[in-house]
């Protein structure tokens, strides 16, 4: 498996209440990738990353930022976690032009 | 917006048949096409890919797929299904800047 880590694995939090997850890679990949999975609408992009502090939104953004101080690290942050948020995250990380990505394990956050 | 179609939610089929998963795709220039797998509780892992050349891509696990141009298709294939490629399937492909889009991927079914 290519070296993506993401955490945490689980996360349970409150409605208003900021959270956010990490995606470290081993791999120093350029391109970074956040998508949440929810039944019925496959993986969509919430932003991604094509180099340090370069970031991108996706089709899903609103809600979320990111940020990325350095290769390994790319941060997703929900600053007001809504009901609408409860999902299961995903990161991916890509080298090369139109070389394949490789997935994190996924996060599953739960926001009651 | 969405580059790669997925009719079909579900796919079922008995085990030693054919398995075809489809994929239709919109995007302008030289399309960039992946398909990856999902097992239960999992990230995506990759399974093939078409960037240019043959039109006949294998990869892996006995997994095959075929660009057709003419029909902008990317359909998935296995001469013989295992009980073992019950996943969810996704085709997916890069469009504007450097973004990777997937479908809302395909539940395959393998009966005993």
């Amino acid at each position: 498996d290519a070296g993506i880590t993401q955490s945490p694995r689980h996360k349970v939090t409150e409605t208003g209440t900021p959270v956010t997850l990490r995606c470290h890679q081993t791999e120093n990949h350029r391109y970074m990738y956040w998508y949440r999975q929810d039944p019925g609408h496959g993986l969509r992009l919430i932003h991604y990353s094509y180099g340090v502090k370069d970031t991108d939104k996706g089709e899903v953004s609103d809600g979320y930022s990111v940020s990325r101080s350095k290769t390994e690290d790319f941060l997703l942050t929900l600053e007001s976690a809504t009901s609408s948020q409860t999902s299961v995250y995903f990161c991916a990380i890509r080298g090369e032009l139109n070389t394949e990505a490789f997935f994190g394990q996924g996060t599953r956050l739960t926001v009651v | 917006a969405q580059s790669v179609a997925q009719p079909e939610d579900q796919v079922n089929v008995a085990e030693g048949n054919p398995l075809t998963v489809k994929c239709t795709y919109s995007v302008s220039g030289n399309p960039y096409l992946f398909w990856y797998v999902q097992y239960p509780n999992r990230g995506l892992q990759f399974l093939l890919k078409y960037i240019t050349g043959d039109n006949l891509v294998k990869g892996s696990y006995g997994f095959e797929a075929e660009f057709n141009k003419s029909q902008t298709s990317f359909h998935l294939k296995k001469p013989s299904a295992l009980v073992s490629d019950s996943a969810l399937y996704f085709c997916a492909t890069y469009y504007g800047n450097n973004r990777l889009a997937f479908g809302k991927g395909n539940q395959v079914v393998v009966i005993p």
